[in-house]
């Protein structure tokens, strides 16, 4: 089934502990990108990637870093989370960076205590 | 500064009674503007893209239009499992890996 895979669903940590949210899709897509959704603020991109190798800052970049090493892969990094990052958290792809249909992920929510 | 507002932010309808949701951007240069419609706990799916000023696109009881301006959402006789936040977000040509969004309508359609 193709699908974009997000884990872990639900996580809930302390300040400063340093996470990884893993985002996985298995469609062979160029393009990938993280989203964090907040009440009132809707959805606003964090990263996002092109392809292997190649990631830019969306709107909301600070404290939080990505990779993109494979291209099935998209790996979200809180070196140091604080509460103010607590969310529910989105990957997509897309097949090229043009292309108008994202497919997401079921989302990660996200608590920074 | 590009920019996706939303209205209103929850539109309540009884079942069969039609409306529309209301989408105005502001961008430098609009590759694309994007309408998802997201239930509870999931994440947004895909409904339509619109490129150009007079465009208009159809899937069941949706129709999405475009003006320079705004982006209109109508729903004709809904039906409560119409009931989902529904998402605007536009792509500016300039930069097309950035996707900015709108705070969404929250519809509940009641039987």
């Amino acid at each position: 089934e193709a699908q974009v895979t997000q884990n872990p669903r639900y996580l809930i940590t302390v300040t400063g502990k340093k996470l990884t949210v893993t985002c996985s899709q298995n469609m062979n897509h160029e393009y990938m990108s993280w989203y964090r959704q907040d009440p009132g603020l809707g959805l606003r991109q964090i990263y996002y990637s092109m392809n292997v190798e190649v990631t830019d800052k969306g709107d909301v970049p600070e404290g939080y870093k990505v990779s993109r090493k494979e291209k099935r892969n998209f790996p979200l990094i809180l070196e140091s989370p604080s509460p103010n990052q607590t969310s529910l958290y989105f990957c997509a792809s897309s097949p090229r960076v043009r292309d108008e249909k994202l497919f997401f992920g079921s989302g990660t929510q996200l608590s920074v205590l | 500064e590009d920019q996706v507002t939303q209205s209103p932010e929850a539109l309540r309808l009884q079942e069969g009674e039609s409306s529309s949701l209301n989408c105005s951007y502001t961008v430098s240069g609009l590759r694309g503007l994007f309408w998802y419609r997201q239930d509870p706990g999931k994440g947004p799916e895909f409904l339509f893209t619109l490129y150009s000023a007079g465009e208009e696109k159809e899937k069941e009881r949706l129709k999405a239009t475009l003006t320079k301006k705004e982006s209109f959402l109508h729903i004709t006789a809904p039906k409560p499992e119409d009931s989902a936040t529904y998402l605007c977000a536009v792509q500016a040509s300039s930069n097309t890996g950035k996707l900015i969004f709108g705070q969404g309508t929250t519809l509940q359609v009641k039987p």
